[in-house]
């Protein structure tokens, strides 16, 4: 079975500036996916970005990076030049191989200051 | 076209009532699932359609019932509530449910429902 955890449960950082959040997980699967959504208060998930365990280099979206590092089991998204508009939960996820959906951590809400 | 539409964005409805959720995708998908969220907490699974089959049942109380008309529609149909269930349900697609290929989940923004 999988597991994710999100240790913070909040995070505030000054508009402008970069911003980690955490992630670790558990899998036996050699093969599995990381995902990093982002959820308004409006409700809606947004995908932001995503990792594949077989994957050689962080992946990156725009502003969006993730910091992948295999042999310890975490997968931080990185928020660069954050923006007021970047307020909201962040949920890190993850689905095994084969007919596995995705399960999500408890999710970090994170507040950006002007 | 790549949105997942879910109607509606509210409900709110009594205990004796019979209600049904619609979860709408044109994206050539083939997965398609329904999740629970309630408030301050990640959304927990409770169905998954595969190819139009149901192929995971999250131990969901049968006063939930989906039902996947077609590989386009997914609807969820809501019997006898009760207040514990009001929540936000999140509808989602995926390209490929299975195999090594993985792919995002696109998610619908959700109906918010109160059973009252």
């Amino acid at each position: 079975a999988q597991k994710i955890t999100q240790t913070q449960p909040g995070m505030f950082v000054q508009e402008k500036e970069a911003v980690t959040l955490d992630c670790t997980y558990d899998t036996s699967d050699p093969s599995y996916g990381l995902f990093w959504y982002k959820q308004p208060s409006s409700g809606e998930m947004i995908f932001l970005i995503y990792q594949g365990s077989y994957d050689q280099q962080n992946a990156t979206e725009g502003r969006y990076s993730l910091n992948f590092q295999k042999a310890r089991k975490s997968a931080n998204l990185v928020i660069s030049a954050s923006q007021l508009g970047d307020s909201a939960m962040y949920f890190c996820a993850m689905r095994n191989s084969g007919n596995t959906p995705l399960v999500f951590g408890k999710g970090t809400r994170l507040s950006v200051i002007a | 076209d790549t949105e997942v539409t879910q109607t509606p964005k509210h409900l709110v409805m009594g205990m004796t009532n019979k209600k049904s959720l619609k979860c709408e995708q044109h994206m050539g998908h083939r997965a398609m699932y329904w999740y629970k969220q309630k408030a301050k907490k990640p959304p927990e699974l409770m169905f998954v359609y595969s190819y139009e089959k149901l192929s995971i049942n999250e131990s969901v109380p049968s006063r939930f019932s989906p039902e996947c008309p077609n590989s386009s529609l997914l609807n969820l149909h809501l019997h006898a509530l009760q207040p514990e269930d009001s929540a936000l349900y999140l509808c989602a697609s995926s390209q490929d449910p299975t195999g090594l290929l993985f792919y995002g989940y696109t998610f619908g923004s959700g109906t918010r429902l109160t059973v009252v």
